[in-house]
């Protein structure tokens, strides 16, 4: 079965700087796709960003960008120029092959980011 | 762009009764939706797995019977909490699969409050 593991319960940062919000998973899969949701207070999920494991090139959005290490199993997310409105819970998600859309979740982490 | 709404945002119900929450993609097709269960500042557990035209696929722990999920048309399913009682209580939010490689939304979530 896979598994995805958030250890950093909950981070901190100061406005302006750069966070880096750690995931590993594992799978016996080849291929799938890795995500990152952000959710805010008003519970809705927010697709921050998305790789597909066959790319090699890391996903990038705007401040957002990914380091995923394939062979490591990793899969980080940095956030640049930190704002207050990226104060939120970031979960890591997994999804196998098939094109299923069953997300498994790793179990979040909460960002504070400080004036 | 595509959406998924759920219905109702919030809702109070007396122990014992039934509740029940909609999930409906509003400008695609969903063949398959998933639904999800929360509890404070926790990970989303997928609850199960709802099909189109056939039976439910539950996650183990999950009680078929408490949380009967109907897929009866291309956008519309349904989560009915039957004899619901305080435990009950949680964030419930569903999402749904477009086309394309995992192209997966979600609901704005529904706040379950049993007394």
């Amino acid at each position: 079965a896979q598994t995805v593991t958030q250890s950093q319960p909950e981070m901190s940062v100061q406005e302006a700087e750069t966070v880096t919000l750690s995931c590993t998973y594992d799978t016996s899969e080849s291929d799938y796709y890795l995500f990152w949701y952000k959710q805010p207070p008003s519970r809705q999920m927010i697709l921050v960003i998305r790789q597909e494991a066959y790319k090699q090139q890391n996903a990038t959005e705007n401040r957002f960008s990914v380091n995923f290490q394939k062979a490591a199993k990793s899969f980080s997310l940095k956030i640049s120029d930190s704002q207050l409105g990226d104060a939120a819970m970031y979960f890591c998600a997994f999804v196998g092959s098939g094109n299923t859309g069953k997300l498994i979740f790793g179990q979040g982490t909460t960002l504070q980011v400080k004036p | 762009g595509a959406v998924v709404s759920q219905h109702p945002s919030w809702v109070i119900c007396k122990s014992g009764t039934s509740v029940k929450i909609e999930c409906r993609s509003l400008d695609f097709q969903a063949t398959t939706m998933f639904w999800y269960r929360q509890f404070p500042k926790q990970s989303l557990m997928l609850m199960a797995t709802s099909n189109e035209g056939s039976k439910a696929t539950y996650e183990q722990g999950v009680e078929k019977d408490k949380f009967l999920i109907n897929h009866a048309s291309l956008t519309l399913s349904t989560l009915t909490v039957t004899s619901a009682h305080p435990e009950d209580s949680s964030f419930y939010i569903c999402s749904a699969r477009a086309e394309g490689p995992n192209t997966i939304y979600f609901g704005e979530g529904s706040w379950l409050t049993v007394v």
